[in-house]
């Protein structure tokens, strides 16, 4: 069965500094991996996906994430901080037939 | 493009009373999902359509709970008897039907309240 932990419920960050999100995945299979961003009372809109091909991927709003097959890691990055990214972020893995998805992590960027 | 679209945005009812919510899905799509999300989780998986066909439905949470989805296109999710611990959001999610590359597009989700 897939399963997603995202490390750090909470991550704070100044406006225009590096925004770090943590992902890891398990997996029987080889992984889809998705990010998910969620505003406030909104539902959930993708910010990126990883099938196959380039490790590196990119997404909406200058956000990226590489997949580590090595470190089961699919961990989100942004080089600098904005304000509208405050949010909630969520890391899922796709099974055959559901979405698996991580707790959550919600970013605070602080001016 | 219409997004996919959850009606009511926000149910309060009484503990004890069926509540029945609807999501409409990006047309072009055959697939269609529920989750639940709690406060400070991620979406719970409950079911999923393909087409008309309801393909997965243990992970509903008790019997209470049951979907629809006669037409293959809108879908409807039932809350028979509620109970407090059902407050929740209720979000609903399409996709195309492409194996596991696919991503699920999300509508605004139904707040439900139990008093």
């Amino acid at each position: 069965a897939q399963s997603v932990t995202q490390l750090g419920s909470h991550v704070s960050v100044s406006e225009g500094a590096l925004v770090l999100l943590r992902c890891n995945y398990s997996s029987s299979v080889p992984p889809y991996l998705f990010w998910y961003v969620q505003y406030p009372n909104q539902g959930l809109q993708l910010l990126l996906k990883y099938t196959t091909g380039a490790t590196l991927v990119k997404g909406i709003n200058g956000f990226e994430a590489e997949f580590k097959k090595s470190e089961t890691s699919f961990h989100l990055t942004k080089p600098s901080a904005h304000m509208s990214d405050a949010a909630e972020y969520f890391c899922a893995v796709s099974g055959l037939n559901d979405m698996r998805f991580g707790a959550g992590t919600r970013l605070t960027v602080k001016p | 493009d219409t997004g996919v679209s959850q009606n009511p945005r926000h149910k309060i009812t009484k503990r004890g009373q069926n509540v029945t919510f609807r999501c409409d899905p990006i047309s072009e799509h055959n697939r269609l999902y529920w989750y639940r999300q709690t406060l400070g989780q991620g979406p719970e998986f409950l079911t999923y359509f393909q087409n008309e066909a309801q393909l997965e439905k243990s992970r509903l949470l008790s019997d209470r709970f049951s979907a629809e989805r006669p037409k293959g296109s809108f879908s409807t999710l039932e809350i028979q008897r509620t109970e407090q611990g059902d407050s929740a959001m209720y979000l609903c999610a399409s996709s195309l039907a492409l194996g596991q590359s696919y991503e699920q597009y999300f509508g605004p989700g139904t707040r439900l309240t139990v008093t």
